[in-house]
């Protein structure tokens, strides 16, 4: 079974903070994503790595920055959280093989309160 | 317009009854689709990929018409546990193209 683990369930934070979402997968996946999920809106791609340090801006990369030092590991960092970034925040992690198209696994994700 | 449209519902049907919904999708280079259930308060998780010669697993049936751009699901004989929101899931050639829908909330009442 894959498992995708982010570091935290619930986090409350002040604006202005540094504020560092960590997640970690076990199954080898090349590829990891963070995702924000707001109602009425989805989800939505922040950033993804397709590769050790490697990184790609997602559709909402403002506000964020990304660190992929391991591969098991995909680091999520919001430099100076602002109260707009209140969300839930989803990590996934997949494969990229033909056979298996994208399927993503995904983290239980971490509900950031930004006051 | 919304690269992947779905019906946000609720759709609220009996237990036992037969239910489906679409999604449409707006870029014909679109390659890869899914259907994903997301449980309230909880991750998404992949319920089926959807083929081009459409598949089936168990009660749910997942279809593909490229010609009109959408995907469907069919949820035969609906159990309460069905209860959540499907989400649907277009990728194109470029790995950063991974669209997800806002979902459609299904509601199985007893």
């Amino acid at each position: 079974d894959v498992k995708v683990t982010q570091s935290s369930r619930y986090l409350v934070k002040r604006t202005g903070e540094k504020v560092f979402l960590e997640c970690v997968q076990d199954m080898d996946h090349e590829n990891m994503f963070w995702y924000r999920q707001d109602p009425g809106l989805g989800l939505r791609l922040i950033y993804f790595s397709y590769d050790v340090k490697m990184k790609e801006k997602g559709d909402i990369p403002e506000g964020y920055s990304v660190s992929r030092e391991k591969k098991e590991r995909f680091s999520l960092i919001l430099e100076s959280a602002s109260t707009n970034q209140t969300s839930m925040y989803l990590c996934a992690s997949s494969l990229s093989t033909k056979d298996r198209g994208y399927e993503q696994y995904f983290g239980p994700g971490t509900r950031l309160t930004v006051t | 317009r919304k690269e992947v449209e779905q019906d946000p519902g609720p759709f609220n049907v009996p237990e036992g009854a037969t239910v489906a919904f679409n999604c449409t999708y707006s870029n014909s280079a679109s390659q890869s689709f899914f259907w994903y259930r997301q449980d309230c308060r909880k991750e998404p998780k992949l319920l089926m990929s959807v083929y081009s010669s459409g598949n089936e697993d168990g009660r749910f049936t997942a279809q593909l018409n490229r010609a009109s751009q959408y995907i469907s699901l069919l949820i035969r004989d609906s159990k309460l546990s069905d209860s959540a929101t499907y989400l649907c899931v277009v990728k194109n050639s470029s790995a950063s193209k991974i669209i997800f829908g806002s979902g459609t909330r299904l509601s199985i009442r007893p």
